[in-house]
């Protein structure tokens, strides 16, 4: 079965500086990636989804991530950090569309 | 555009009770996916239907069952609530063209507190 393990569960930036958030996956066959955002009593908001067409994918306010086969990585970047991209990150993998797989979320808080 | 909207927004229960959640999917969406959130947790797939029939299911018992309509809305059903079924709980819509991984657009969720 698919999963994806987020790596850090707070990460903490400066305003202006660059967000790296981490994200690894398992699947036994191409997976379809994707990027969420939850803000403090909301539902999801996507940001991003791969779906084999590109490796280096561009989301909304400025994310893009990029799907690396060899590393099974799919990291969420963003090269600078405003305070309302403070937020709660999930990243989650799905094969057939009828079971997405969540990570536990990273909390991204943005310094002044 | 309407989007997914779910209601009660909040919702208090004891346990061993009942409860129903409801979803409206996104105008022109046949397929809902429904959700579990625990506090500090990602969201854990619950079961999925497609034009009325359940497509796929999670890990989650019995208890937990679902509908779906013919307009496309959907609800989820809890029985015999227990106290860990405190939880947020997410709808999801999606369009599935059969052209890949659709997107699912979410609702704001149903906070539910069993005591």
């Amino acid at each position: 079965a698919q999963s994806v393990t987020q790596l850090g569960s707070h990460v903490s930036v400066s305003e202006g500086a660059l967000v790296l958030l981490r994200c690894n996956y398992s699947s036994s066959v191409p997976p379809y990636l994707f990027w969420y955002v939850q803000y403090p009593n909301q539902g999801l908001q996507l940001l991003l989804k791969y779906t084999s067409a590109a490796t280096l994918v561009k989301g909304i306010n400025g994310f893009e991530a990029e799907f690396k086969k060899s590393e099974t990585s799919f990291h969420l970047t963003k090269p600078s950090a405003h305070m309302s991209d403070a937020a709660e990150y999930f990243c989650a993998v799905t094969n057939n569309n009828n079971d997405m797989r969540f990570g536990a979320g990273t909390r991204l808080t943005v310094k002044p | 555009e309407t989007g997914v909207t779910q209601s009660p927004t909040h919702l208090i229960k004891t346990r061993g009770q009942q409860v129903t959640l409801r979803c409206s999917s996104q105008s022109g969406h046949n397929t809902v996916s429904w959700y579990q959130q625990a506090l500090g947790q990602g969201p854990q797939f619950i079961f999925q239907y497609y034009r009325e029939e359940e497509n796929g299911r999670g890990n989650f018992p019995p208890r937990f069952s679902g509908l779906q309509f013919p307009n496309y809305s959907s609800e989820l059903n809890v029985n015999a609530l227990e106290l860990d079924d405190s939880a947020l709980y997410l709808c999801a819509s999606s369009g599935s063209s059969g052209m890949g991984a659709d997107t699912q657009y979410f609702g704001p969720g149903t906070r539910l507190t069993v005591l």
